[in-house]
């Protein structure tokens, strides 16, 4: 089945804590990238990555650190210096370069407090 | 920053009934995506429509673009309960050729009612 992972589904920190969420997939998609939603939100880019090795900034980078040593997972830690960090992380993947469609896992949902 | 901007923001309808969703966005694009969001769940993509065609169908789904007005339609004819879910419009504009990247709407949410 291939497909994308994120785990864990629901995830709690207390405040001052970093925490990795994980994300996996075994389509040999060349992009993966981050987002973050809010209540009643659209999805905003954390990070993207198009190639292994290599990673760029989204829209709200700030607090937030990835890294891409295998092409098959692309994990985002939340640091401690993410303002309001609780909100669902969704991440996606996308077949080699273009603007077609992109893949996404089922998304965990961090909570802090 | 968010390109696309869904109308309505929420939508109840009876089953049967169709439901239509609008999109509107603000440079232009490559090509304009629609997906569907259960609850607390991840996007799955529904139709890809790009910037020379008009109109496009999937099954029960009609998608529509106009990009003289920077907008497009997402039609679901025939509704049913388990269409209840938040539709997203997303945009690859242009102007970021094959580095651009989705840029998503706020979403409409629909309730179809049994």
């Amino acid at each position: 089945d291939g497909g994308i992972t994120q785990s864990p589904k629901y995830l709690f920190r207390k405040e001052g804590q970093n925490v990795t969420l994980s994300c996996e997939q075994n389509l040999n998609h060349d992009a993966m990238y981050w987002y973050r939603q809010d209540p009643g939100q659209g999805l905003r880019l954390i990070y993207y990555s198009q190639i292994v090795n290599d990673f760029q900034k989204g829209d709200i980078a700030e607090g937030y650190s990835v890294s891409r040593e295998k092409k098959e997972s692309f994990p985002l830690t939340v640091t401690s210096a993410q303002k309001n960090p609780t909100a669902f992380y969704l991440c996606a993947s996308r077949k080699g370069q273009g603007s077609g469609e992109q893949y996404f896992g089922p998304g965990t949902r961090l909570t802090v407090t | 920053s968010q390109q696309g901007e869904e109308d309505p923001q929420a939508l109840s309808i009876q089953e049967g009934e169709n439901a239509t969703m609008n999109c509107s966005y603000k440079t232009s694009i490559n090509n304009l995506q629609w997906y569907r969001q259960n609850s607390g769940r991840g996007l799955v993509h529904l139709i890809l429509i790009r910037s020379n065609e008009r109109e496009k169908h999937s099954g029960r789904l009609r998608v529509t673009l106009d990009t003289s007005k920077k907008s497009s339609s997402l039609l679901i004819t025939a509704s049913r309960a388990a269409d209840t879910a938040s539709y997203f419009c997303a945009t690859y504009p242009s102007y970021g050729g094959s580095q651009g990247n989705l840029i998503f709407g706020k979403g409409t949410k629909l309730s179809v009612k049994p």
